[in-house]
């Protein structure tokens, strides 16, 4: 079974650009997670998908952030303008949607480095 | 607020002896708690939970110790492995709340 993907893998930017990144998640993983790790931080949760339903966003940083979902499978996250403090390593997660933590496993993504130059 | 946090950023260990990775955090609402692995160029990788009904559960090579009085969480990793090396992340979860709180992470090097 595949795990989460996500694309690219790198992506390097000048200040100021778009960029966008991709996760697909499990199939059959109704939540889907973005978290983010900026340098020499903790990974911090940015917003959490349930289907199509933007369920929790009280983890994206500013209105720069967007995070769609279209159909209920792949996600995107699109940064419009980047700026410097937005370079990072950007995870995916997706999860079944038991209702129970405990059994809803996340699981990661390898993640997408960021750098805005 | 809530916090997750580690008591040592590095840790260096001999290859075959036990490995004891520390984790404190501050809310004690959380009920669910989780050890990530990080190898490098890979996201987080699940090893083992717990959740605060229990004090201790064991895995594969792995035992999660959780001690709710002093709000404490200990990974212990019995005959370390150089494969073991990676960045170790203690994490918290409520169930009301879905998303995953982490703490720093440690870094665990394996001595040959």
């Amino acid at each position: 079974e595949a795990g989460v993907t996500q694309f690219p893998s790198h992506s390097v930017i000048e200040k100021g650009q778009t960029v966008t990144l991709r996760c697909d998640p499990i199939s059959g993983h109704d939540n889907l997670y973005w978290y983010r790790r900026v340098m020499g931080k903790e990974i911090k949760f940015l917003l959490h998908f349930v289907k199509e339903s933007k369920q929790d966003e009280s983890g994206m940083p500013n209105n720069r952030f967007l995070a769609e979902r279209t159909g209920g499978t792949y996600s995107t996250l699109k940064v419009q303008p980047a700026e410097l403090e937005d370079s990072g390593v950007y995870f995916c997660a997706s999860s079944l949607n038991t209702g129970d933590a405990s059994t809803d496993t996340q699981y990661f993504g390898p993640g997408t480095r960021l750098t805005v130059l | 607020g809530e916090s997750v946090g580690l008591h040592l950023p590095t840790l260096s260990v001999q290859e075959g002896d036990n490995s004891i990775i520390n984790c404190a955090y501050s809310n004690s609402a959380s009920d669910y708690f989780i050890w990530y692995k990080q190898e490098s160029g890979k996201g987080p990788q699940f090893i083992i939970d717990i959740r605060s009904n229990m004090d201790k559960r064991q895995g594969q090579r792995v035992t999660v110790l959780l001690n709710k009085t002093v709000k404490h969480l200990s990974l212990q990793i019995a005959a370390t492995q150089p494969g073991d090396s990676a960045v170790y992340f203690c994490a918290e979860n409520h169930w009301r709340d879905d998303k995953i709180i982490f703490g720093k992470g440690t870094r665990l090097h394996i001595l040959p």
